[in-house]
């Protein structure tokens, strides 16, 4: 199985600024056949089920606010939210779809206000 | 809308079964495939499996292979999942989630709204 794993655990950050987490896949997950990285970031509100905010790596899903972007190929991946909201406190977790027998989710990184 | 509407909370005494379904809407049943997925209170988000509504196909988790069956009924656009032998640690929120194809390499982008089972003597 690919192993996602995340970085960090836990960040504060204050309204306005920027907060980034890191996603790191035990092996590749882009295809070279058409250049897509298999990568998907969700946030999880407490009590809530995930909501998709970006796939192919970098692509926003409809609706989701501009301010969250997503970077990075091969192994290494950025969620990127360059000014934090109240309403962004939440748990972020990559996923990878690469293999189709296993679909692994990283730990998660649990986000805050400062 | 796409909705995924889930079966309510269930208490189970260990060494039984659970069994939780997930009433799909909005859009046609047969042409996504449903995931599995759990989340033990607390913790991270765990795939367990997808079914292909479709052919009834199935792929389970490695961990999960033995004690997990995934079906479905089209006539009623409704997938299911049973756990068997539950633990204490198979105390869960218990999510299905819609994807395109396996084959077409998409994630999750609908989710149902979790089915708490939890097993307690």
């Amino acid at each position: 199985d690919i192993v996602m794993t995340q970085s960090p655990d836990s960040l504060a950050v204050s309204l306005g600024e920027r907060a980034t987490i890191n996603c790191k896949s035990s092996q590749s997950v882009l295809y070279s056949s058409n250049n897509k990285n298999y990568l998907a970031w969700y946030q999880q509100k407490p009590g809530q089920p995930p909501k998709l905010l970006i796939y192919w790596a970098s692509t926003r899903e409809s609706g989701v606010p501009d301010r969250f972007s997503g970077s990075g190929s091969g192994t290494d991946f950025t969620l990127t939210i360059s000014s934090l909201q109240a309403e962004d406190v939440a748990v972020y977790y990559c996923q990878q779809y690469y293999s189709t027998l296993s679909f692994t989710f990283g730990p998660g990184t649990k986000v805050d206000i400062k | 809308q796409v909705q995924l509407v889930q079966s309510g909370a269930e208490v189970k005494k260990p060494g039984a079964s659970v069994k939780v379904s997930c009433k799909a809407s909005g859009y046609t049943f047969t042409g996504y495939y449903m995931h599995w997925v759990r989340q033990a209170p607390g913790q991270g988000l765990e795939w367990m499996g997808w079914i292909n509504p479709n052919s009834g196909g199935t792929n389970y988790a490695q961990k999960f292979q033995g004690r997990v069956t995934m079906t479905r009924d089209t006539s009623i656009s409704t997938a299911y999942m049973e756990l068997s032998r539950l633990r204490s640690d198979d105390t869960a929120v218990y999510y299905c989630a819609r994807a395109p194809p396996v084959q077409v390499g998409f994630p999750f982008d609908y989710w149902g709204q979790g089915t708490l089972v939890t097993v307690s003597s």
